[in-house]
């Protein structure tokens, strides 16, 4: 079985300062995560994916994540947090040929000017 | 290109009535997936079709669900005898190939914002 935890439902940072949105999974076999941005009314944007090979991924709009098999973690950072950034942040687990993703609960992440 | 497009956006309807939440993809997009995002929690998978067959629908909460997708293209998501449970956003996504050896990333539309009363 497959499971995601976002640690944090709502998460406020200061702008400019560190974005750090955390997300664990649980999985069987090595999966494939993906970090996916939803603003308001709007579907689910993805912002990275790893697959396979580098373990520290970049993304759009200056986010990265590293893929750590050790912790079993997938998290989510910007060096410098901006306005545009406000909105809810979904980490996502698939594995190879499995068809679907399992999505964590959200975070959402407000940005104090 | 154009994304993938649902229709209606809102759909208010009574207790007990049929609906029909419809999805475009991306054209050229051979995997089509429905998904249901209750209030406050993450997207929860529903079904998944390949062109025309509908290779997983594991996720159905119900035997009133009922998606498909014949000319593998276009697909329509019902609801029979919708319950007060039923309010939720549902979300489509599509993607170019699954199985291709690497996961294929999901491009998402903006949702059907289901409320039952």
């Amino acid at each position: 079985a497959q499971s995601v935890t976002q640690l944090g439902s709502h998460v406020s940072v200061s702008e400019g300062a560190l974005v750090l949105l955390r997300c664990n999974y649980s999985s069987s076999v090595p999966p494939y995560l993906f970090w996916y941005v939803q603003y308001p009314n709007q579907g689910l944007q993805l912002l990275l994916k790893y697959t396979t090979g580098a373990t520290l991924v970049k993304g759009i709009n200056g986010f990265e994540a590293e893929f750590k098999k050790s912790e079993t973690s997938f998290h989510l950072t910007k060096p410098s947090a901006h306005m545009s950034d406000a909105a809810e942040y979904f980490c996502a687990v698939s594995k190879y040929n499995f068809n679907k993703f399992y999505f964590g609960s959200g975070t959402k992440l407000n940005v104090k000017p | 290109g154009a994304g993938v497009s649902q229709s209606p956006r809102y759909k208010v309807a009574k207790r007990g009535q049929d609906v029909a939440l419809r999805c475009d993809p991306i054209s050229g997009h051979v995997s089509l997936f429905w998904y249901q995002q209750a209030l406050g929690q993450g997207p929860e998978f529903l079904t998944y079709f390949q062109n025309e067959a509908q290779l997983d629908k594991s996720g159905l909460p119900s035997d009133r669900f009922f998606a498909e997708r014949p000319e593998g293209s276009v697909s329509t998501l019902k609801i029979q005898r919708t319950q007060q449970e039923d309010s939720a956003v549902y979300l489509c996504a599509s993607s170019l190939v699954v199985g291709s050896g690497e996961q294929e990333t999901q491009y998402f539309g903006p949702g059907t914002r289901l409320l039952v009363l």
